[in-house]
């Protein structure tokens, strides 16, 4: 059946540098998107989201890029931190209000 | 805004009991509900959703008669995984979703071992 998935499970970047998690997709009927970050024994916490009407869509030192025609989605964390250290989800949302998350990237800052 | 919270945050119990999982919308009022189940190093697996006042919606392959869930008000949610079996033993994980709105907030998660 038609899946989120995610490119890399780990990622590994230098404090101060910019960071980029990609995902894809496979659901075209799939119109909203949501970034989600996890840390290590809590619960899933909201990030940003993306309607499919938009291409770009900027946060608090993060950014997602919408690419509909190749199906894929990134999140860009700009300076990142150690406090950025986690397990990031991206989820689509098709018709039927049920999220779909991706397998996961795990992101590791280095000091 | 958007919390969700969930009681307890982890427990311990022994094989052949019930335990209880509360979900809670503190400043908004949930419609929706969901439950969620996680092993480790791995992404979230939904169970049901639930609507106020109404059954829930169980997954495939999900036993509703193992895990109950009551959806009785709009800020609050309960799973009951009866019987429990170490098997059982996971991260429950619910979110709420409010209104119209297409986001869900997650709650901490409730984290359950069965001896």
């Amino acid at each position: 059946g038609e899946s989120v998935g995610l490119h890399l499970p780990t990622l590994s970047v230098q404090e101060g540098d910019n960071s980029i998690i990609n995902c894809a997709y496979s659901n075209s009927a799939s119109d909203y998107f949501i970034w989600y970050k996890q840390e290590s024994g809590k619960g899933p916490q909201f990030i940003i989201d993306i309607r499919s009407n938009m291409d770009k869509r900027q946060g608090q030192r993060v950014t997602v890029l919408l690419n509909k025609t190749v199906k894929h989605l990134s999140l860009q964390i700009a300076a990142t931190q150690p406090g950025d250290s986690a397990v990031y989800f991206c989820a689509e949302l098709p018709g039927d209000y049920k999220l779909s998350f991706g397998a996961g990237t795990t992101v590791t800052v280095r000091a | 805004g958007a919390v969700v919270s969930q009681h307890p945050s982890w427990v311990i119990c022994k094989s052949g009991t019930s335990v209880k999982i509360e979900c809670r919308s503190l400043d908004f009022q949930a419609t929706t509900m969901f439950w969620y189940r996680q092993f480790p190093k791995q992404s979230l697996m939904l169970m049901a959703t639930s609507n106020e006042g109404s059954k829930a919606t169980y997954e495939q392959g999900v036993e509703k008669d193992k895990f109950l869930i009551n959806h009785a008000s709009l800020t609050l949610s309960t799973l009951t995984v009866t019987s429990a079996h170490p098997e059982d033993s996971s991260f429950y994980i619910c979110s709420a979703r409010g209104g119209s709105g297409e986001t869900q907030y997650f709650g901490p998660g409730t984290r359950l071992l069965v001896l």
